[in-house]
């Protein structure tokens, strides 16, 4: 079955280490994107990536950093410099990048920084 | 500033009755427009789409919108209490899904 695959599902981490979160889809879609959920907040957008080896920032890239090396994949790394990390972190991806191309989630990670 | 605005409820119905879901969005030139559900600790599932002005139905729900007054809606008919849940709306500013601005949903609650 084609998806979206998160991992891991919980994170637990102390304050000053980089985490990386992982996300690979076998859909073949060109976009993927990264959002973080706070409770009672909508989406926003960490980085974001049209195609393989280029990616934007989104509205709250800092103390963020993504590769896209292949297409498959799109990982992203939390680090110390972000300053409130703790959040519900979705992988999305979609056929491709344009406004008519619905957005596919991941089950997601909860990442806990103590 | 670029807003997608949905009163967060909860908004309660009983079962077998029709769930209206409400969003307002800033731009005029706002190009696409989605409803996602979300259950509790879960991630959000696609459930439809609208481009243009007007109706669009699937199964037990319709989308409407409204570019005149810059409004998207929900309907679900014959709520179900497995429809609790809360409801994204998201609306694309143009371009690409990077310009794609979510709300912060309104939580739904059918009663048995």
């Amino acid at each position: 079955d084609g998806g979206i695959t998160q991992s891991p599902k919980y994170l637990f981490r102390k304050e000053g280490q980089n985490v990386t979160l992982s996300c690979e889809q076998n859909l073949n879609h060109d976009a993927m994107y990264w959002y973080r959920q706070d409770p009672g907040q909508g989406l926003r957008l960490i980085y974001y990536s049209q195609i393989v080896n280029d990616f934007q920032k989104g509205d709250i890239a800092e103390g963020y950093s993504v590769s896209r090396e292949k297409k498959e994949s799109f990982p992203l790394t939390v680090t110390s410099a972000q300053k409130n990390p703790t959040a519900f972190y979705l992988c999305a991806s979609s056929i491709e990048s344009s406004y008519n191309s619905p957005l596919h989630f991941g089950n997601g990670t909860r990442l806990t920084v103590t | 500033q670029k807003e997608v605005e949905q009163n967060s409820g909860p908004l309660s119905v009983p079962e077998g009755a029709i769930a209206s879901l409400n969003c307002t969005y800033s731009d005029r030139g706002s190009q696409s427009f989605f409803w996602y559900r979300q259950y509790s600790g879960k991630s959000p599932e696609l459930i439809m789409f609208i481009y243009s002005n007007g109706d669009k139905e699937d199964g037990r729900f319709t989308a409407q919108l409204n570019k005149a007054s810059q409004y998207v809606s929900l309907l679900i008919r014959d709520s179900q209490p497995s429809d609790s849940a809360t409801y994204l709306c998201a609306v694309n500013y143009g371009g690409s899904q990077g310009n794609l601005i979510f709300g912060k949903g309104t939580k739904l609650s059918v009663k048995p």
